[in-house]
């Protein structure tokens, strides 16, 4: 079964700190798609930042980066320059192919002034 | 461009009951997929409807169903409600090209209690 782990229930940062959120997920396809996704209070998921599998690149979209070993199947997040907007929660997900997100259980970031 | 739509926000039914959710996709997108989130925990999938036509289901007893409009919007019918059905149910709509899906836009879901 393809699963997604984020051991992390909970994690906490400093306003304009940096924090990583840990992912690693289980599979044996060659060709797959990684995200992190933000739910806010407001429960719409967010695109955070998005990885192809084939990609050696770590994906960044301005304050987010990605630390993808695609050896070790783990998915980190980086948060740089922490606002307190980015309190949420934060779900890693893994799609192979084309076939539907499997998400993992989420891990809830604090923002403190 | 519009997102996705989804009504009513909360919802609240009798063990037993029937239950209709709806989603309006975004503008352009051919795919929605319809997934469960209980409390503390990630979306499951529970299926996906391209062109009218379910083409995936996750592990979701027939009870799940749903459909999909000429115009992309989409229902999920939950039968003979169960308490265990109490969840924040998420649409989220895409692009299918070639058999290839795009990135998903979601809805900001309708919480559904069970009681």
């Amino acid at each position: 079964a393809q699963t997604v782990t984020q051991s992390q229930p909970e994690m906490s940062v400093q306003e304009a700190e940096t924090v990583t959120l840990s992912c690693t997920y289980d599979t044996s396809e060659s060709d797959y798609y990684l995200f992190w996704y933000k739910q806010p209070p407001s429960r719409q998921m967010i695109l955070v930042i998005r990885q192809e599998a084939y990609k050696q690149q770590n994906a960044t979209e301005n304050r987010f980066s990605v630390n993808f070993q695609k050896a070790a199947k783990s998915f980190s997040l980086k948060i740089s320059d922490s606002q307190l907007g980015d309190a949420a929660m934060y779900f890693c997900a893994y799609r192979p192919g084309n076939t539907p997100l499997v998400f993992g259980k989420g891990t809830r970031l604090s923002v403190i002034a | 461009e519009t997102g996705v739509t989804q009504s009513p926000t909360h919802l609240i039914k009798t063990r037993g009951q029937q239950v209709t959710l709806r989603c309006s996709s975004q503008s352009g997108h051919n795919t929605v997929s319809w997934y469960q989130q209980a409390l503390g925990q990630g979306p499951q999938f529970i299926f996906q409807y391209y062109r009218e036509e379910e083409n995936g289901r996750g592990n979701f007893p027939p009870r799940f169903s749903g459909l999909q409009f000429p115009n992309y919007s989409s229902e999920l019918n939950v039968n003979a409600l169960e308490l265990d059905d109490s969840a924040l149910y998420l649409c989220a709509s895409s692009l299918a090209f070639r058999d290839r899906v795009a990135g998903y836009t979601f809805g900001s879901g309708t919480r559904l209690t069970v009681v």
